[in-house]
């Protein structure tokens, strides 16, 4: 298996613009999971979806962010307008329900200017 | 709430042992877990432990759990250079019927040749 994919996997854009990051989990696997990580704040769980379902939202920093996972294998996490306090890497993980490991993809590098 | 504190930073000489500490501050956990990133990647699941084990060893990685003092630790045996990065400890708890990671600031670890 390719383990999970993201892409892009580096974002430069200028403040106000929507940015879309992509995200395809390990194939079987029914949890994925957006996660922000910066130096000052570290590691913050965003969104977890279940069986395509938004089940937990409340790390989501404001309307600014939305995700979507409309199938198994593929979502996207937006952020419209992007602001420069947005930058920071943005992995994307996923996990088996039964399982409680997750399984993290490389991460996207947004920098927003 | 759940809280897991690291030390931030850990220097070791090739050849040595390291030992990479740990506390959670939430009883209940079901598993605790150890993760390894390397610079530009994501975070690549090491080991786990079940809450009602003591102890786990893999190859060169042992991992000691207290429950009763609520301290996780990761020792590598005969670290190298290629054991350099940062290391995250996360506990894992039932929450609404899916399992909540908390991960911690993470320990860069640094190995000397």
């Amino acid at each position: 298996d390719a383990g999970v994919i993201q892409s892009p996997r580096h974002e430069v854009t200028e403040m106000g613009q929507e940015v879309t990051l992509r995200c395809k989990p390990i194939s079987g696997h029914n949890s994925l999971f957006w996660y922000r990580q910066t130096m000052m704040r570290g590691l913050e769980l965003l969104i977890y979806f279940n069986n395509n379902v938004p089940i937990d939202d409340s790390g989501m920093p404001e309307d600014r962010f939305s995700a979507k996972m409309p199938n198994a294998s593929f979502s996207t996490l937006k952020i419209q307008p992007s602001e420069p306090r947005d930058s920071a890497v943005y992995f994307c993980a996923s996990s088996l329900q039964m399982e409680t490991g997750r399984y993290f993809g490389p991460g996207t590098r947004l920098t927003v200017t | 709430g759940e809280d897991v504190e690291q030390s931030l930073f850990l220097s070791v000489r090739e050849g040595d042992s390291s030992v990479i500490n740990c506390t959670y501050t939430d009883s209940s956990s079901t598993y605790l877990y150890w993760y390894k990133q390397e610079p530009g990647a994501g975070l690549q699941l090491l080991t786990y432990i079940f809450s009602n084990m003591d102890m786990k060893q893999d190859q060169r990685l042992t991992v000691l759990l207290n429950k009763k003092d609520k301290h996780l630790s990761l020792r590598i045996a005969d670290t190298q250079t290629g054991d350099s990065a940062i290391y995250f400890c996360a506990e894992s708890l039932n929450s609404g019927g899916y399992q909540k990671v908390t991960f911690g600031t993470g320990t860069k670890l640094q190995v000397i040749p």
